[in-house]
């Protein structure tokens, strides 16, 4: 049973660069987002999705894409790397209840990301 | 803006005890609220979640319980044994957003059994 999987699990990049964080739930799952962890600022929302089609913004949002084309993946995009968006970033999903809110969460294993 | 605070930061006890970690949150207009661990290194491991509607929640030795109008909730953990250290952070979801508030979390506690 994979749960939420997350690819890759450490990267470095250059400043400027550009790359893909990768996620994939197998448990039909209609919410997903993605969250950055850094020191001393806890866990803040990027971007979430209701399900295939609709994503949204959430707290931090500004540098990244998102795009949801199936159920089961939700990759994250870094359009232009900046040493700011170096952090630890986990992929979470969980059932939709009550219409749009996220129930009970799954989160991947993370992906560590330094940009230099 | 929601705000969750975690006291303490952290917390080392004698393997044995039991344990209490606090959570609050400053809008009571919440969704749920959910309990999670961390290990070093690792993801977030879902421990409990409370509906809005529900005082409280257990699984195995953990007890959660919500205060939404004091906007409080509770971590309890009996007799505590070494494999329990670990950070442990509150999140909640906010119920004016229609989602978009996703769940804001705790800082978390860092909790260390000692044999």
């Amino acid at each position: 049973n994979a749960g939420v999987t997350q690819t890759p699990k450490f990267q470095v990049l250059k400043t400027g660069q550009s790359m893909t964080l990768q996620c994939a739930q197998d448990m039909n799952h209609e919410y997903m987002s993605w969250y950055r962890q850094d020191p001393g600022m806890g866990l803040r929302l990027i971007h979430y999705s209701v399900g295939a089609g609709i994503t949204d913004q959430g707290e931090v949002p500004n540098g990244y894409n998102v795009s949801r084309s199936t159920t089961e993946d939700f990759p994250l995009r870094l359009l232009s790397a900046a040493p700011s968006q170096t952090s630890v970033y986990f992929c979470a999903s969980s059932e939709r209840t009550g219409g749009v809110f996220p129930g009970e969460l799954f989160f991947g294993e993370g992906s560590r990301l330094t940009v230099l | 803006k929601q705000e969750v605070t975690q006291i303490p930061a952290a917390l080392s006890v004698p393997e044995g005890e039991n344990l209490v970690l606090n959570c609050s949150f400053t809008d009571s207009a919440i969704y749920n609220l959910q309990w999670f661990r961390q290990d070093p290194g690792k993801g977030l491991t879902s421990l409990l979640l409370i509906q809005s509607s529900q005082r409280e929640q257990t699984s195995g030795r953990l007890n959660a319980s919500l205060d939404k109008s004091s906007g409080r909730s509770t971590l309890y953990i009996a007799a505590s044994q070494p494999g329990d250290s670990a950070t442990y952070l509150c999140a909640v979801v906010g119920s004016s957003g229609g989602g978009a508030d996703g769940l804001t979390f705790g800082k978390g506690t860092h909790l260390i059994i000692q044999p």
